[in-house]
């Protein structure tokens, strides 16, 4: 079935490490997503991707780095200069290149100990 | 960041009613998309829309883009059990950018 797959579903980490969530999907779509949850508000935008080899800064950027080498694949790197990375991790994709439906993966729990 | 008015936050209803809920914005979107999501899982899309007045239905679930283009409601008749989840809006603003509400919690009593 086609799909957005996350992984790892959980990830723990210590203060002053970096993280990498993996984000593949095999739908074909060209523009991806990184969204950040937490309780209380809307998904806030982290960066998206139209094509492969490019990517744009969303609205809370700072403290992550992502990199599209590849269509199906959009990993994410929490790096230690995130203030306050625990949180819900969602990566999405859309169809016709930026517009109409959003379909997003499982999710990824980062919780720093 | 912005973010979409989203009522009611909470509802707490008996299995067999009906529910109503409503997104609204200050900013015109072009399409209006509802999703459920479950603790600890991802958003699933419900229902898309993509026209001022469209009325979509998909099952128990109908979803109305308002006409001004700034609002939008999701109605769920007959509430069973396993409708229990938070439901919330996403308005498209433009190429690449959604904004999205807060969420409601339905919890359903049997």
């Amino acid at each position: 079935d086609g799909g957005i797959t996350q992984s790892p579903k959980y990830l723990f980490r210590k203060e002053g490490q970096n993280v990498t969530l993996s984000c593949e999907q095999n739908l074909n779509h060209d523009a991806m997503y990184w969204y950040r949850q937490d309780p209380g508000q809307g998904l806030r935008l982290i960066y998206y991707s139209q094509i492969v080899n490019d990517f744009q800064k969303g609205d809370i950027a700072e403290g992550y780095s992502v990199s599209r080498e590849k269509k199906e694949s959009f990993p994410l790197t929490v790096t230690s200069a995130q203030k306050n990375p625990t949180a819900f991790y969602l990566c999405a994709s859309s169809t016709q290149g930026g517009t109409g439906e959003l379909f997003f993966g499982e999710g990824s729990r980062l919780t720093v100990l | 960041g912005q973010q979409l008015n989203q009522s009611p936050q909470s509802m707490f209803i008996q299995e067999g009613e009906d529910v109503s809920m409503n997104c609204t914005s200050s900013s015109i979107f072009n399409t209006w998309l509802w999703y459920k999501q479950e603790p600890g899982e991802g958003p699933v899309l419900l229902i898309a829309l993509y026209k001022a007045g469209e009325l979509t239905s998909n099952g128990r679930l109908t979803a109305q883009f308002g006409i001004t283009r700034k609002d939008s409601f999701l109605n769920i008749s007959a509430s069973i059990p396993s409708d229990v989840g938070i439901y919330f809006c996403a308005g498209q603003l433009g190429t690449y950018k959604y904004i999205f509400g807060t969420g409601t919690r339905l919890k359903v009593l049997a």
